[in-house]
């Protein structure tokens, strides 16, 4: 039993590059979310999905994409990748209001 | 809206010592709260949750948060600090949120780094 597991764990990119982020769950959660953390801002949530084949916005959800084709994965996608987007994203899935953690993913863009 | 203010972005304090981890959160609703713990380089760990129960949550490695809905607070304690307390802690409140069509969003504060000296 996994859990929440994220794929990869560490990631260096060049500007203007792309790539996908893949969070795979085996909890048979509705809700999972993409978040990112950077030092001193705590988690910030950049897109949700509330079952398959949703998705939302949360509140940094610029430069980036997301799908849930299926219930238990949910992608993360960086188009065209900027310094900005490094960071640590972490996915995390939910039943009622607590939510369970992967591992995360070291992402830096130079 | 729902939201979270940690108090403190460093508190510090001597081995055997008592922590105090200050938390004050804002929702329209019912609100559960958790607090996490993340050590270097490490994820998310789940320290204790309230979810409208027991209004004093007894979490795990010692800590306890008292939740007090008269103050809008949820502050993490702990009698006697251990070195391996040194950590970033993280306090969260979920609820049920109308802008998101009433799905539960877990929230974050920006953090607390928790310095432990010898």
């Amino acid at each position: 039993n996994a859990g929440v597991t994220q794929t990869p764990k560490f990631r260096v990119l060049k500007t203007g590059q792309s790539m996908t982020l893949l969070c795979a769950q085996d909890m048979n959660h509705e809700y999972m979310y993409w978040y990112r953390q950077d030092p001193g801002m705590g988690l910030r949530l950049i897109h949700y999905s509330v079952g398959e084949g949703t998705t939302a916005k949360g509140e940094v959800p610029d430069g980036y994409n997301v799908s849930r084709l299926k219930k238990q994965n949910f992608l993360l996608g960086l188009e065209s990748a900027a310094p900005s987007q490094t960071s640590v994203y972490f996915c995390a899935t939910g039943v009622n209001t607590e939510a369970f953690f992967g591992q995360g993913t070291r992402l830096t863009v130079v | 809206a729902q939201s979270v203010t940690q108090l403190d972005s460093h508190v510090s304090v001597s081995e055997g010592t008592p922590v105090l981890l200050r938390c004050n959160y804002s929702s329209s609703y019912s609100p559960s709260l958790f607090w996490y713990v993340q050590h270097p380089n490490k994820g998310l760990q789940l320290l204790l949750k309230y979810t409208s129960a027991a209004t004093l949550v007894k979490g795990i490695n010692g800590f306890e948060a008292e939740f007090k809905k008269s103050e809008t607070s949820f502050h993490l304690t702990k009698p006697s600090a251990h070195m391996s307390d040194a950590a970033e802690y993280f306090c969260v409140v979920s609820d049920v949120s109308p802008t998101a069509g009433g799905s539960y969003i877990p929230t974050f504060g920006r953090g607390t780094s928790l310095i432990v000296h010898p």
